[in-house]
Protein backbone atom coordinates (compact mmCIF):
# COMPACT_ATOMS: atom_id res chain seq x y z
CA UNK A 1 0.00 0.00 0.00
CA UNK A 2 1.64 2.98 -1.26
CA UNK A 3 -1.23 5.79 -0.01
CA UNK A 4 -0.94 8.74 1.66
CA UNK A 5 -4.46 9.66 2.50
CA UNK A 6 -5.72 13.29 3.32
CA UNK A 7 -8.71 14.76 5.00
CA UNK A 8 -10.77 16.73 4.08
CA UNK A 9 -10.08 17.03 0.33
CA UNK A 10 -11.69 20.75 0.85
CA UNK A 11 -12.38 23.52 3.47
CA UNK A 12 -13.72 26.35 3.57
CA UNK A 13 -13.05 28.43 7.06
CA UNK A 14 -13.50 31.71 8.47
CA UNK A 15 -10.95 33.71 9.77
CA UNK A 16 -11.91 33.68 13.38
CA UNK A 17 -12.43 29.33 12.91
CA UNK A 18 -10.11 26.53 14.39
CA UNK A 19 -9.53 23.27 12.18
CA UNK A 20 -7.47 20.75 11.34
CA UNK A 21 -6.29 18.85 8.44
CA UNK A 22 -5.05 15.35 8.62
CA UNK A 23 -2.57 13.10 7.04
CA UNK A 24 -1.79 9.16 7.19
CA UNK A 25 0.32 6.49 5.94
CA UNK A 26 0.70 2.98 6.60
CA UNK A 27 4.09 2.14 4.31
CA UNK A 28 6.05 2.73 7.87
CA UNK A 29 8.32 5.67 6.75
CA UNK A 30 9.81 7.92 9.39
CA UNK A 31 9.50 11.29 7.71
CA UNK A 32 6.41 13.09 6.80
CA UNK A 33 6.46 16.69 5.59
CA UNK A 34 3.84 19.45 4.89
CA UNK A 35 3.67 21.72 1.76
CA UNK A 36 1.55 24.87 0.66
CA UNK A 37 0.92 25.04 -2.84
CA UNK A 38 -0.36 28.54 -4.42
CA UNK A 39 -2.58 28.31 -7.72
CA UNK A 40 0.32 27.93 -10.11
CA UNK A 41 3.04 28.04 -8.31
CA UNK A 42 5.48 24.88 -6.95
CA UNK A 43 5.04 22.97 -3.22
CA UNK A 44 6.98 24.98 -0.66
CA UNK A 45 7.93 23.24 2.35
CA UNK A 46 6.41 24.07 5.23
CA UNK A 47 7.07 21.87 8.02
CA UNK A 48 9.20 18.57 8.68
CA UNK A 49 8.56 15.39 10.87
CA UNK A 50 11.61 13.32 11.35
CA UNK A 51 10.62 9.96 13.70
CA UNK A 52 7.89 11.87 15.35
CA UNK A 53 9.87 14.69 16.37
CA UNK A 54 9.30 18.05 14.10
CA UNK A 55 12.90 18.68 12.55
CA UNK A 56 11.97 21.96 10.11
CA UNK A 57 9.65 24.35 10.75
CA UNK A 58 10.28 27.07 7.51
CA UNK A 59 9.32 30.10 9.25
CA UNK A 60 6.03 29.19 9.39
CA UNK A 61 2.96 31.64 11.10
CA UNK A 62 2.55 30.33 14.28
CA UNK A 63 -1.46 30.08 13.05
CA UNK A 64 -0.51 26.95 11.54
CA UNK A 65 0.19 24.18 14.11
CA UNK A 66 1.78 20.78 13.15
CA UNK A 67 0.92 17.84 14.96
CA UNK A 68 2.11 14.21 14.59
CA UNK A 69 0.63 11.61 17.30
CA UNK A 70 2.28 8.77 16.08
CA UNK A 71 4.25 7.35 13.05
CA UNK A 72 1.31 7.39 10.66
CA UNK A 73 -0.47 10.34 11.70
CA UNK A 74 0.36 14.10 11.15
CA UNK A 75 -1.85 16.99 11.59
CA UNK A 76 -2.20 20.64 10.93
CA UNK A 77 -4.14 23.30 12.94
CA UNK A 78 -5.69 26.06 11.76
CA UNK A 79 -6.36 29.50 13.89
CA UNK A 80 -7.23 32.44 12.81
CA UNK A 81 -5.70 32.13 9.17
CA UNK A 82 -6.06 34.85 6.67
CA UNK A 83 -7.23 34.72 2.96
CA UNK A 84 -3.89 34.64 1.11
CA UNK A 85 -3.21 31.12 3.57
CA UNK A 86 -5.81 29.52 0.88
CA UNK A 87 -4.24 27.27 -0.87
CA UNK A 88 -3.61 23.71 -1.24
CA UNK A 89 -1.71 22.33 1.05
CA UNK A 90 -0.37 18.69 0.29
CA UNK A 91 1.25 15.99 3.24
CA UNK A 92 3.83 13.67 1.60
CA UNK A 93 6.21 10.54 3.45
CA UNK A 94 8.91 8.72 3.02
CA UNK A 95 11.69 6.59 4.39
CA UNK A 96 14.32 8.73 6.15
CA UNK A 97 17.28 9.36 3.65
CA UNK A 98 20.70 8.16 4.69
CA UNK A 99 23.54 6.07 3.67
CA UNK A 100 20.89 3.62 2.47
CA UNK A 101 20.63 5.57 -0.59
CA UNK A 102 17.40 8.08 -1.54
CA UNK A 103 13.99 7.54 -1.59
CA UNK A 104 11.10 9.07 -3.44
CA UNK A 105 8.35 11.17 -1.55
CA UNK A 106 4.83 10.13 -1.50
CA UNK A 107 2.03 12.80 -2.20
CA UNK A 108 -1.46 12.81 -0.12
CA UNK A 109 -4.24 14.14 -2.80
CA UNK A 110 -3.91 17.60 -0.71
CA UNK A 111 -6.49 19.61 0.73
CA UNK A 112 -8.03 22.73 -1.01
CA UNK A 113 -8.21 25.20 1.86
CA UNK A 114 -10.13 28.40 0.85
CA UNK A 115 -10.36 31.17 4.15
CA UNK A 116 -13.52 33.44 3.49
CA UNK B 1 22.36 26.65 -1.68
CA UNK B 2 20.35 24.61 -4.28
CA UNK B 3 18.97 25.60 -7.54
CA UNK B 4 15.95 23.91 -9.80
CA UNK B 5 15.44 25.85 -12.91
CA UNK B 6 13.05 25.31 -15.22
CA UNK B 7 12.97 27.36 -18.48
CA UNK B 8 9.42 26.52 -20.27
CA UNK B 9 6.54 27.48 -18.47
CA UNK B 10 4.09 25.66 -20.91
CA UNK B 11 4.42 22.61 -24.06
CA UNK B 12 2.44 21.66 -26.65
CA UNK B 13 2.86 18.21 -28.42
CA UNK B 14 0.75 16.19 -30.70
CA UNK B 15 -0.60 13.02 -29.14
CA UNK B 16 1.74 9.86 -29.92
CA UNK B 17 5.04 12.24 -30.22
CA UNK B 18 8.12 12.46 -27.47
CA UNK B 19 8.29 15.55 -25.77
CA UNK B 20 11.63 17.07 -23.78
CA UNK B 21 11.12 19.05 -20.88
CA UNK B 22 14.39 20.91 -19.46
CA UNK B 23 15.77 21.20 -16.22
CA UNK B 24 19.21 22.47 -14.86
CA UNK B 25 20.62 22.21 -11.52
CA UNK B 26 23.03 24.16 -9.32
CA UNK B 27 24.30 22.75 -5.82
CA UNK B 28 27.42 22.09 -3.68
CA UNK B 29 26.36 18.44 -2.69
CA UNK B 30 29.03 15.88 -4.23
CA UNK B 31 26.07 13.42 -4.21
CA UNK B 32 21.96 14.61 -4.70
CA UNK B 33 19.21 13.22 -6.40
CA UNK B 34 16.60 14.44 -9.17
CA UNK B 35 13.30 13.86 -9.28
CA UNK B 36 10.37 13.74 -11.36
CA UNK B 37 6.75 14.67 -10.13
CA UNK B 38 3.37 14.99 -12.65
CA UNK B 39 0.76 17.26 -11.16
CA UNK B 40 -2.46 16.72 -13.04
CA UNK B 41 -5.28 19.37 -12.08
CA UNK B 42 -7.05 16.68 -9.15
CA UNK B 43 -3.53 18.05 -7.49
CA UNK B 44 -2.14 15.18 -6.48
CA UNK B 45 1.65 15.13 -7.18
CA UNK B 46 2.67 11.53 -8.81
CA UNK B 47 6.10 10.58 -8.59
CA UNK B 48 7.81 9.28 -12.42
CA UNK B 49 11.47 9.06 -12.35
CA UNK B 50 14.83 9.43 -9.86
CA UNK B 51 17.87 9.79 -11.35
CA UNK B 52 20.69 9.34 -8.91
CA UNK B 53 24.45 11.99 -9.08
CA UNK B 54 26.53 8.43 -9.43
CA UNK B 55 24.38 6.25 -11.32
CA UNK B 56 25.94 5.02 -14.12
CA UNK B 57 22.94 4.89 -17.02
CA UNK B 58 20.09 7.05 -17.31
CA UNK B 59 17.20 6.40 -15.21
CA UNK B 60 14.00 5.15 -17.38
CA UNK B 61 10.24 4.17 -16.16
CA UNK B 62 8.25 3.00 -18.53
CA UNK B 63 7.49 5.65 -21.08
CA UNK B 64 9.43 8.17 -19.11
CA UNK B 65 13.63 8.72 -19.66
CA UNK B 66 15.82 10.98 -18.08
CA UNK B 67 18.75 12.17 -19.85
CA UNK B 68 21.09 13.39 -17.33
CA UNK B 69 24.36 15.52 -18.35
CA UNK B 70 26.28 15.98 -14.85
CA UNK B 71 28.56 17.85 -16.59
CA UNK B 72 25.67 20.24 -17.47
CA UNK B 73 24.06 20.11 -14.57
CA UNK B 74 21.00 19.18 -16.70
CA UNK B 75 17.97 15.99 -15.95
CA UNK B 76 15.57 16.41 -18.79
CA UNK B 77 12.78 14.48 -18.95
CA UNK B 78 12.02 12.55 -21.87
CA UNK B 79 8.22 11.63 -22.54
CA UNK B 80 7.90 8.75 -25.48
CA UNK B 81 4.40 7.99 -27.34
CA UNK B 82 2.39 11.44 -25.72
CA UNK B 83 -1.20 10.52 -24.47
CA UNK B 84 -4.06 13.17 -23.99
CA UNK B 85 -3.38 11.93 -20.06
CA UNK B 86 -0.41 13.29 -20.18
CA UNK B 87 -1.46 17.20 -19.72
CA UNK B 88 -0.50 18.04 -16.59
CA UNK B 89 2.45 20.50 -14.96
CA UNK B 90 5.63 18.93 -14.46
CA UNK B 91 7.98 19.35 -12.05
CA UNK B 92 11.63 19.14 -11.35
CA UNK B 93 12.73 18.46 -7.70
CA UNK B 94 15.88 18.22 -5.92
CA UNK B 95 16.27 16.57 -2.42
CA UNK B 96 17.10 19.25 0.18
CA UNK B 97 19.99 18.58 2.36
CA UNK B 98 19.37 21.62 4.43
CA UNK B 99 15.68 21.20 4.89
CA UNK B 100 15.30 17.80 6.71
CA UNK B 101 15.50 15.85 2.99
CA UNK B 102 12.09 17.69 2.03
CA UNK B 103 11.94 18.42 -1.99
CA UNK B 104 13.16 21.69 -3.64
CA UNK B 105 10.84 22.00 -6.90
CA UNK B 106 11.57 24.09 -10.03
CA UNK B 107 8.55 26.25 -11.29
CA UNK B 108 7.10 23.46 -12.94
CA UNK B 109 6.15 23.48 -16.65
CA UNK B 110 2.57 22.85 -18.22
CA UNK B 111 2.40 20.23 -20.57
CA UNK B 112 -0.86 20.05 -22.97
CA UNK B 113 -1.11 17.22 -25.65
CA UNK B 114 -3.50 18.19 -28.26
CA UNK B 115 -4.77 14.97 -30.36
Amino acid sequence: DTEVTQTPKHLVMGMTNKKSLKCEQHMGHRAMYWYKQKAKKPPELMFVYSYEKLSINESVPSRFSPECPNSSLLNLHLHALQPEDSALYLCASSQYPGLAGDYEQYFGPGTRLTVT
Amino acid sequence: AQKITQTQPGMFVQEKEAVTLDCTYDTSDPSYGLFWYKQPSSGEMIFLIYQGSYDQQNATEGRYSLNFQKARKSANLVISASQLGDSAMYFCAMRSTNSGYALNFGKGTSLLVTP
